[in-house]
Order: C-alpha cells, then sequence, then structure tokens
C-alpha cells in the first residue's frame, strides 16, 4: 500500500506569490493533518480536516487555508508568501481523530522562499 | 498551554552504548504521550506510544514509560546502532485533533 503522497517534493517561490501543496492519505485515513517544520525545530500544527470539515487551526495567519476533497486528499494554500514561510510542510494521516492515534507522515514539501 | 521539554543535542554515543533520551510535558488532561524519529531527508515515522498513565510503549528494542508523577517520557534503548542516527521527536496529544512537538534531539551513533 502506498504510504502519504505529498507533491511538490521542492519547491522555490518568489516574496508575494501563492503556493499549492498537496497530500493524499493512506487508503482507509479519513483525517489529513498540516503541519510546518521550520529548519531545527519540531513540527507546528497548522490544520486538521476530517470527513471534509476543518476540526482544528493552529496558530497561523489567514494566509493559510487548506481543504480536503472526497477522496480525502488535501491541499494547503499559502498567499504572500513571506521569507519566512520558508519550511517543511508535512502532511500526515491518521485513521481517526482521537487522543490515542499517532500520525502516518509523507516525505514532505521543502518550500524555499525568495 | 501544554508544552513538551526534550533534552538539547546532539547526543553522540558510539555503537551498543545505552541510550536516553529525556522528555517532559506539561498538559491540562490526559494526554497520550508519542516518539517520533526523523531520518534524514524524509518525514517523520512513529516509533511509539503510551495512552495512559504507567503504560510502556516499546518497537524496535527501543521503549518509554509513561510517568504521570514527574510527567515524563524518556526514550531509551539497550544497544544503539549506527542506523537509529536520527532525530528523534518527542509529542504529546490531547483534545484529539492537535500534536505539540517538542523541540527534537540528534542522535549521532559512531562505530
Amino acid at each position: 500500500d502506498a504510504g502519504v503522497t505529498q507533491s511538490p517534493t521542492h519547491l522555490i517561490k518568489t516574496r508575494g506569490q501563492h503556493v499549492t501543496l498537496r497530500c493524499s492519505p493512506i487508503s482507509g485515513h479519513k483525517s489529513v493533518s498540516w503541519y510546518q517544520q521550520v529548519l531545527g525545530q519540531g513540527p507546528q500544527f497548522i490544520f486538521q480536516y476530517y470527513e471534509k470539515e476543518e476540526r482544528g487551526r493552529g496558530n497561523f495567519p489567514d494566509r493559510f487555508s487548506a481543504r480536503q476533497f472526497p477522496n480525502y486528499s488535501s491541499e494547503l494554500n499559502v498567499n504572500a508568501l513571506l521569507l519566512g514561510d520558508s519550511a517543511l510542510y508535512l502532511c500526515a494521516s491518521s485513521l481517526e481523530t482521537g487522543t490515542s492515534h499517532g500520525y502516518t507522515f509523507g516525505s514532505g514539501t521543502r518550500l524555499t522562499v525568495v | 498551554g501544554d508544552s513538551v521539554t526534550q533534552m538539547e543535542g546532539p547526543v553522540t554515543l558510539s555503537e551498543e552504548a545505552f541510550l536516553t533520551i529525556n522528555c517532559t510535558y506539561t498538559a491540562t488532561g490526559y494526554p497520550s504521550l508519542f516518539w517520533y524519529v526523523q531520518y534524514p531527508g524524509e518525514g517523520l515515522q512513529l516509533l511509539l506510544k503510551a495512552t495512559k498513565a504507567d503504560d510502556k510503549g516499546s518497537n524496535k528494542g527501543f521503549e518509554a514509560t509513561y510517568r504521570k508523577e514527574t510527567t515524563s517520557f524518556h526514550l531509551e534503548k539497550g544497544s544503539v546502532q549506527v542506523s537509529d542516527s536520527a532525530v528523534y521527536f518527542c509529542a504529546l496529544k490531547t483534545g484529539g485533533f492537535k500534536t505539540i512537538f517538542g523541540a527534537g534531539t540528534r542522535l549521532f551513533v559512531k562505530a
């Protein structure tokens, strides 16, 4: 079975541009979460979606948005890119949203803003 | 708010040495606790978890025990290998929708 797949793997954008990152969860997983990992730090929570509805949002500006599709895949959109948005963006899927469920992560999208 | 504190790295060990990576947490409610591992250029992989006090999670020779009295979840392995070189993240999850990660501890194992 395929794991969590993310595309693209690397991306270079200019300040002020917009970017869309994509994620396909493990088959059967209904929950997708997005995390931002800045170099040398732990991942920071951005969004969680479950059954196409937003279940939680982290402390990120409104420039960040996401959605989940009927096939449970997801997109993360970032508008008006800033240099500080340069990071590894990780998608994580899980079967359910309960406290005891861990994640399966994708390999991430490395975004560089210049 | 909820938080996770890990020992700073890097930790450098010789092959077959004993490993401990300390992790303490602050949380309201009753969190589940996790250890994730990240190899270079990859995403995080779930290593082990514990969902209630005194539970012991274990996988691939790694162990960690959920200690509510000391709010700790230290990662241990009796004999490390070069292939264990990676970054290890301690994490907690409460409320079902957000996982809070520590800053990570880099482990180097020398042959």
